[in-house]
């Protein structure tokens, strides 16, 4: 089975931190993606990535960054944590011309 | 682009009772339709999906949905609900590259004994 992996269950961070959130996965997926998860609002999307050091902006990218230097690690990055950012953050991958996508168990960060 | 509408944030069902969650997509190109299951503090699980062929799918756990592209509707059903059901169920759509999935608000399904 495919395991993505998020390095982190919980979270908290103070308001002005960077703030990094770490995911990886071991089958050799090309795409991964990063989402934010709200009550009422269900799963948006921040960023994905189709290859190495490759990138594209989701619904709402405004205050994050994202990094991609190896095929199985990618890594979502908040400049500087606000509280609006306090979420649950799931990461996701899916081979090449696969359907379903595959996700982590999530970070739940809280920003004080 | 893609969207869906979940509707109902909560549906309550007896056990052993029909399960129906309702979706409708909105997309300007032929859609990949899936849904997913969320047990609690857990990711997201794929539970069934729609590409192209048959437009009656069924997924894990004896779920099953169809999709009726006159109605551009996507929704689940179960026949018989367990309580080991209960969960959040997001319904998502998706163009033909895939890589821009767009998920509902989410359906909280409880099964009372």
């Amino acid at each position: 089975d495919v395991k993505v992996t998020q390095s982190s269950r919980y979270l908290v961070k103070r308001t002005g931190e960077k703030v990094f959130l770490e995911c990886v996965q071991d089958m050799d997926h090309e795409n991964m993606f990063w989402y934010r998860q709200d009550p009422g609002l269900g799963l948006r999307l921040i960023y994905f990535s189709y290859d190495v050091k490759m990138k594209e902006k989701g619904d709402i990218p405004e205050g994050y960054s994202v990094s991609r230097e190896k095929k199985e690690r990618f890594s979502l990055i908040l400049e500087s944590a606000s509280t609006n950012q306090t979420s649950m953050y799931l990461c996701a991958s899916r081979t090449q011309g696969g359907y379903g996508y595959t996700f982590g168990s999530g970070t739940r960060l809280t920003v004080v | 682009a893609q969207s869906v509408t979940q509707l109902g944030s909560h549906v309550s069902v007896s056990e052993g009772a029909l399960v129906l969650l309702r979706c409708n997509y909105s997309s300007s190109v032929p859609p990949y339709l899936f849904w997913y299951v969320q047990y609690p503090n857990q990711g997201l699980q794929l539970l069934l999906k729609y590409t192209t062929g048959a437009t009656l799918v069924k997924g894990i756990n004896g779920f099953e949905a169809e999709f009726k592209k006159s109605e551009t509707s996507f929704h689940l059903t179960k026949p018989s609900a367990h309580m080991s059901d209960a969960a959040e169920y997001f319904c998502a759509v998706s163009g033909r590259n895939n890589n821009d999935m767009r998920f509902g608000a989410g359906t909280r399904l409880t099964v009372k004994p």
